[in-house]
């Protein structure tokens, strides 16, 4: 079975500066994908970014990159330049063979100006 | 382009009513998930559909609750009867690729049971 920790409950970040959201993952499938997911105080789920187990290259979408490390089953989430729009929940999520989907509990960031 | 859409937003009911909450996929995506988020287990995969079949309902809890998705453009989760418990907010989301795809979420459906 899949697990999905995070390990911060919650974290502040001043605007403008660069903040990082720990992952760590467990699974026994050898292709899988792991996932960041952002829930505004509007409740609704948008995806931020995703990986692709078998790519080594970091995957990037603007402000937001991942450090993803294989052998050590870490998948962190940096923001660079943040803004009070990043101001959510940030969930991380692992996906592998015919398995679910499988949330973290998620990390609450709070941007403050 | 109009996104994944639920109703309703919020609902209160009283122990043992009948609850049915409801959802449309966008139009093209074959995958519809159901899921429930609470703060104590966080976001729980319920069922899986996929061009209207059920896939995968190990994470519906017990009888009460039930999914259907008659069409490729609506599907339903009824709880009967409901139970304070069952309080939670519950997301519909639709994949246009099945389990490795992107999943576009409604805004949810905010569940109080008295």
């Amino acid at each position: 079975a899949q697990t999905v920790t995070q390990s911060q409950p919650e974290m502040s970040v001043q605007e403008a500066e660069t903040v990082t959201l720990s992952c760590t993952y467990d699974t026994s499938e050898s292709n899988y994908y792991l996932f960041w997911y952002k829930q505004p105080p509007s409740r609704q789920m948008i995806l931020v970014i995703r990986q692709e187990a078998y790519k080594q290259q970091n995957a990037t979408e603007n402000r937001f990159s991942v450090n993803f490390q294989k052998a050590a089953k870490s998948f962190s989430l940096k923001i660079s330049d943040s803004q009070l729009g990043d101001t959510a929940m940030y969930f991380c999520a692992s996906q592998g063979g015919s398995e679910k989907l499988v949330f973290g509990k998620g990390t609450k960031l709070t941007v403050n100006p | 382009d109009a996104g994944v859409i639920q109703s309703p937003r919020h609902e209160v009911t009283e122990m043992g009513q009948e609850v049915t909450l409801r959802c449309k996929p966008i139009s093209g995506h074959n995958s519809l998930f159901w899921y429930r988020q609470t703060m104590m287990r966080g976001l729980e995969l319920l069922i899986y559909f996929n061009n209207n079949v059920p896939i995968d309902d190990s994470g519906m809890p017990e009888d009460r609750f039930s999914a259907k998705m008659p069409n490729a453009s609506f599907s339903t989760l009824k709880i009967q009867p409901s139970e304070p418990r069952d309080s939670a907010v519950y997301f519909c989301a639709s994949s246009g690729t099945g389990y490795f795809g992107e999943l576009f979420f409604g805004e949810g459906s905010r569940l109080t049971v008295l």
